[in-house]
């Protein structure tokens, strides 16, 4: 059982847009900012998104994010088949003093 | 280039011991913090513990603490994982992860598998 929930699966047609959300509490998303990760098939994970909305240098546009409460989202627009891979949001934990993921979510591009 | 690469993963009995590394270099290894992320297989994401830059301070998450070890040496550019008592549910691929300020993870390395059978 993750601290943070996500869906394990979303689903999307090409050129699609979709959205993960990753629901987390005030000890967590409610307070710390929130980090997405992107795990294509027997690779490691690649830092997608951080603090909630930025996107590191390499990054395409397509991917957004948005923090509200304690939730957060993450958009892909022009859903790609190369977009196929797992998806996990984290953040710092301030009540278990750690830092916490989702259980991921995997998108398949249809 | 930012560069991390884990080694010392492999197959252990249940009770024993291993100790992980973490060889780093592209960056200046004493100014950040570093951590392990593990994932077992076929599973999600789990951290496991994290060391500041000085290596003053740990964090461990609670299925390894008082088990698992992190250190680094700063003088070598390493990070370590020493891990004591292994369960079968410590089977996993581990991760070295390099923060950045404020940004957890902003760079993995390729992953080291730790197999420990009952």
């Amino acid at each position: 059982q993750s601290v943070l929930t996500q869906p394990p699966s979303v689903a999307g047609t090409p050129g699609q847009r979709v959205t993960i959300v990753c629901s987390g509490s005030r000890s967590n998303i409610g307070i710390r900012p929130v980090n997405w990760y992107q795990q294509l098939p027997g690779t490691a994970p690649k830092l997608l998104i951080y603090s909630n909305n930025q996107r590191p240098s390499g990054v395409p546009d397509r991917f957004s994010g948005s923090r509200s409460g304690t939730s957060a989202s993450l958009a892909i627009s022009g859903l790609q088949s190369e977009d196929e891979a797992a998806y996990y949001c984290s953040a710092w934990d301030d009540s278990l003093n750690g830092q916490v993921f989702g259980g991921g979510t995997k998108l398949t591009v249809l | 280039e930012v560069r991390l690469v884990e080694f010392g993963g492999g197959l252990v009995q249940a009770g024993g011991s291993l100790r992980l590394s973490c060889a780093v270099s592209g960056f200046r290894f004493d100014n950040y913090a570093m951590a392990w992320v593990r994932q077992a297989p076929g599973k999600g994401l789990e951290w496991v513990s994290a060391i500041i830059g000085s290596g003053a301070r740990t964090h461990y998450a609670d299925s390894v603490n008082g088990r698992f070890t992190i250190a680094r040496d700063n003088s070598r550019n390493v990070l370590y994982l020493q891990m004591n008592s292994l369960r079968a549910e410590d089977t996993a691929t581990y991760y070295c992860v390099k923060d950045d300020l404020t940004v957890f993870a902003v760079a993995w390395g390729q992953g080291t598998l730790v197999t420990v059978s009952s």
